[in-house]
């Protein structure tokens, strides 16, 4: 089974500034890596698919980079709506399907 | 527009059993994969099980196997979760997602808003 690991656990920063996620996976899994955003009592949001493609209706602050074991979300300028956790998804092996442990995008 | 609407969760003593519904529309039901993924309160996304779009092949965590199976009524456009020898560590927030294709490797891109599943005595 392909671990994710997600860091850092929590992201402290200010609406404005550059948020930059990062996704480490035990084993190569190509780019089959999606990232997901969920807000509290909310079912997750797809964003990126495949690394670098961003979901229908995505706004284009939200970029995705990396293949092989290293991803990257890049939120260029937040806005209040994007604090909220983040979870990166592996479908290279499969199953399982695996998520990473979520990294939590705070205001400061 | 794609609706998932999870139905069926509730509370079960352990050992118990329940089954979820996913009523899905906007979308050709049989032409995609369907998964469940749960969330424990407080906890991270764990992936439950999958299945074919025409139902023929599933899919399982370890963690279900052989308690939990999936199932699909293409003619009702439901995906269906029947969870039995329920345990604490079941209790979650399960929810149903659409794959991008067909396929059960697909990216899940859109989550219903889930149903909550307890497990207490």
């Amino acid at each position: 089974e392909i671990v994710l690991t997600q860091s850092p656990a929590t992201l402290s920063l200010s609406p404005g500034e550059r948020a930059t996620l990062s996704c480490r996976a035990s084993q190569s899994v190509s780019s089959y890596v999606a990232w997901y955003q969920q807000k509290l009592g909310q079912a997750p949001r797809l964003l990126i698919y495949d690394a670098s493609n961003r979901a229908t209706g995505i706004p284009a602050r939200f970029s995705g980079s990396g293949s092989g074991t290293d991803f990257t979300l890049t939120i260029s300028s937040l806005e209040p709506e994007d604090f909220a956790v983040y979870y990166c998804q592996q479908r290279s092996n499969w199953p399982p399907i695996t998520f990473g442990q979520g990294t939590r995008l705070e205001i400061k | 527009e794609v609706q998932l609407v999870e139905s069926g969760g509730g509370l079960v003593q352990p050992g118990g059993s329940l089954r979820l519904s996913c009523a899905a529309s906007g979308f050709t039901f049989t032409s995609y994969a369907m998964s469940w993924v749960r969330q424990a309160p407080g906890k991270g996304l764990e992936w439950v099980s999958s299945i074919t779009g025409r139902g023929a092949s599933t899919y399982y965590a370890d963690s279900v196997k052989g308690r939990f199976t999936i199932s699909r009524d293409n003619s009702k456009n439901t995906l269906y979760l029947q969870m039995n020898s329920l345990r604490a560590e079941d209790m979650a927030v399960y929810y149903c997602a659409k794959a991008d294709s067909s396929a059960v490797t697909a990216t899940l891109g859109y989550w219903g808003q889930g149903t909550l599943v307890t497990v207490s005595s």
